[in-house]
């Protein structure tokens, strides 16, 4: 079976750092992505993991240990615009994409 | 950004009547995705194409059909529309890549949306 696990809500102050973990159990794994999605939008892709460690793209970071079937995304600095859901997703195999239900953020003032 | 549009992007029907949903894309990518996105349940895959006149089954595929007769349009069809068929549904595109020694998918880009009301 598939399950990827993620809190369903979390509250964070402008200006601080957030961490949202995702924990997963897929049949297969060819990589792990984070999505952002504002309400009544469309999701935008954040970031990919395929090997174990740590990615940094500006204020985002986003971490993988295939081991624990594990990964985190963390948000620096933050703004009252990154007031969104966040999304894991694991490929299991090919192209397909499995989602976790995502994490709504609150950044509050 | 890929160009992803979707048609039409909102709608209400009536149970038991057919509805067609439209996916265009301007990227050339190969694989196309319908999701559906309902509260508690995340995004969950409804049908998927990996080429012209290639499809597969996703998770809640029942209920749904698609077609994709060239590579820019994928269409999603509700063969008998019911209630539980409510929801915001998803068009995806990617393509596909090599990662270092790994070979593995591209990211996937969405499209804007349809909202979809079955009364």
């Amino acid at each position: 079976g598939q399950n990827i696990d993620q809190p369903t809500e979390m509250t964070a102050t402008e200006g601080a750092i957030v961490q949202i973990n995702c924990t997963y159990q897929t049949s297969g794994f060819n990589g792990l992505f984070w999505y952002q999605q504002h309400a009544g939008e469309a999701p935008t892709f954040l970031s990919y993991n395929v090997l174990d460690g740590l990615e940094e793209k500006g204020r985002f970071s986003s971490f993988l240990s295939r081991s624990k079937g594990y990964s985190y995304l963390l948000l620096k600095e933050l703004q009252m615009k990154d007031s969104a859901s966040y999304l894991c997703a694991v490929t299991e195999y090919g192209n397909k994409l499995v989602f976790g239900a995502g994490t709504i953020l609150r950044v509050k003032s | 950004d890929a160009g992803i549009t979707q048609s039409p992007r909102h709608k209400v029907t009536e149970t038991g009547t057919p509805v067609t949903l439209r996916c265009h894309q301007t990227e050339n990518h190969r694989y196309m995705y319908w999701y559906r996105q309902d509260p508690g349940h995340g995004l969950r895959l409804i049908h998927y194409s990996y080429g012209v006149k290639d499809t597969d089954k996703g998770e809640v595929s029942d209920g749904y059909s698609v077609s994709r007769s060239k590579t820019e349009d994928f269409l999603l069809t509700l063969e008998s529309a019911t209630s539980s068929q409510t929801s915001v549904y998803f068009c995806a595109t990617s393509g596909y890549r090599l990662a270092g020694e790994v070979v593995t998918g591209d990211e996937q880009y969405f499209g804007p949306g349809t909202r979809l009301t079955v009364t």
